[in-house]
């Protein structure tokens, strides 16, 4: 079965305190992977998609990296601003819905 | 810019009641769908439309309807409200099955009383 895990739940820093948040997944035919950013109350916001191992992309603090089992998105030097979950999904199978993992809520402070 | 427009940001509705969430993109995009998003439980596929007048079951179709008769519509119908359907629902578009980005709406939080 198709899975999507994200960990940790939750991450708290401190402002400049650079970390880096995981997804693992299982999928039969990955066709791309996706990172979202959501805001309380809103819906997410897409941020990068990644389709092949050792592909990586970057957004201002924010990078994405991809292996055959895993993604990272490394925080560097965070701001309060950061703060948001962060979603990861993945693109699989023939109809090519998303399978989603359940996000990691990050908050940082000042 | 990807514009995807859900019509109500909250709606409060009583148990029995007949809702409607109403959904609007502006890309052209061929592929609309509709998810609930709960605490603890994630995201989850309620129903999807690869074209007009075209619905697929996601993986949580019970006590939902949807129609799209025009590309741009996609609304996702609740024949007769409960409570466990109290929930945050998101649209979302894609331009096509080879163009993997969902680009989703702001949301719309229901309470069902």
């Amino acid at each position: 079965e198709d899975q999507v895990t994200q960990s940790p739940e939750a991450l708290r820093l401190q402002e400049g305190e650079s970390s880096s948040l995981n997804c693992s997944y299982t999928v039969s035919g990955l066709r791309g992977l996706f990172w979202y950013r959501q805001d309380p109350g809103k819906g997410p916001e897409f941020l990068f998609t990644l389709y092949s191992a050792g592909e990586e992309k970057e957004k201002e603090r924010l990078k994405a990296t991809l292996t055959k089992k895993e993604s990272f998105l490394h925080i560097t030097a965070p701001k309060p601003e950061d703060s948001a979950t962060y979603l990861c999904a993945v693109h699989a199978g023939s109809q090519g819905n998303l399978i989603f993992g359940k996000g990691t809520k990050l908050s940082v402070k000042p | 810019d990807v514009k995807v427009t859900q019509s109500s940001r909250y709606l409060v509705k009583r148990t029995g009641e007949k809702v409607f969430l109403e959904c609007v993109q502006d890309m052209d995009h061929e592929n609309m769908f509709w998810y609930r998003q709960d605490p603890g439980l994630g995201l989850r596929l309620i129903y999807f439309s690869y074209d007009v007048k075209m619905k697929e079951k996601g993986d949580i179709p019970e006590g939902y309807s949807v129609s799209r008769e025009k590309k741009e519509r996609f609304s996702l119908i609740l024949e007769s409200a409960s409570t466990n359907q109290t929930s945050m629902y998101l649209c979302a578009s894609r331009a096509d099955s080879s163009h993997n980005t969902i680009y989703f709406g702001e949301g719309s939080w229901l309470t069902v009383v």
